[in-house]
């Protein structure tokens, strides 16, 4: 089946700093989603994006579907920024997400 | 419009037991999928219903069964307990068809086997 890798896996950085998340993923998709994950398990939708280029407010997100990987920009990082962040896929021709392992973000004060 | 709900958020059983979870999606959203997550396998895809129909199942035993109703509601259920089942099970509802739509996450049930 379809392989998803997230990079870095943990990633620590000073309130203020940008960061970029990394999903590569090893087959064609027709869906791309990145979430995070409140303390309580709940994961929170943070873009769909099978392709193109996406902004909310201090967060973005790009997926080149051709070259079968999507990022995740973080900008001026906040310390409830401080989640794990997942990418999930949908291999095209399939009905469920695949999750990558995820990156855990810590942002300090 | 109200989110997905999932009941009970928390559950603790014993081994061998058997254990039902509810899922209730967004209102109009026909497909309902089951994820599992643990710390050491991550999130696991359990399976998918729509229109009362599963359509993929992921590969879990035999004891992880599920059921969608007419109003989309879903359950799934859990026989005979194992320990390595405390899990936190998360359901997920997108909007009719084929193909893919934006999936939308449940607040979870946490289940402890003890």
């Amino acid at each position: 089946g379809i392989q998803v890798e997230q990079s870095p896996p943990d990633l620590i950085l000073q309130e203020g700093a940008n960061s970029t998340l990394r999903c590569n993923f090893s087959d064609s998709v027709n869906n791309l989603q990145w979430f995070h994950q409140n303390p309580w398990g709940q994961l929170i939708n943070l873009f769909y994006i099978p392709s193109g280029t996406k902004q909310n407010g201090r967060l973005s997100a790009t997926t080149v579907a051709t070259e079968r990987y999507s990022l995740l920009y973080i900008s001026s990082s906040q310390t409830p920024d401080s989640r794990v962040y997942f990418c999930a896929v949908v291999n095209t021709g399939f009905q469920k997400l695949v999750f990558g392992t995820g990156t855990r973000l810590l942002v300090s004060p | 419009k109200a989110g997905v709900t999932q009941t009970p958020r928390y559950l603790i059983k014993t081994r061998g037991q058997q254990v039902t979870l509810s899922c209730s999606p967004i209102s109009g959203h026909r497909s309902v999928s089951w994820y599992q997550q643990t710390p050491g396998q991550g999130l696991q895809f359990l399976f998918e219903y729509f229109s009362e129909t599963q359509r993929n199942k992921g590969n879990f035993p035999g004891r992880f069964s599920g059921r969608q109703f007419s109003n989309s509601r879903s359950e799934m259920n859990v026989s005979t307990l194992e320990l390595g089942d405390s899990a936190l099970y998360l359901c997920a509802s997108s909007l009719p068809g084929q193909g893919s739509s934006e999936a939308f996450f449940g607040q979870g049930t946490r289940l402890t086997v003890v």
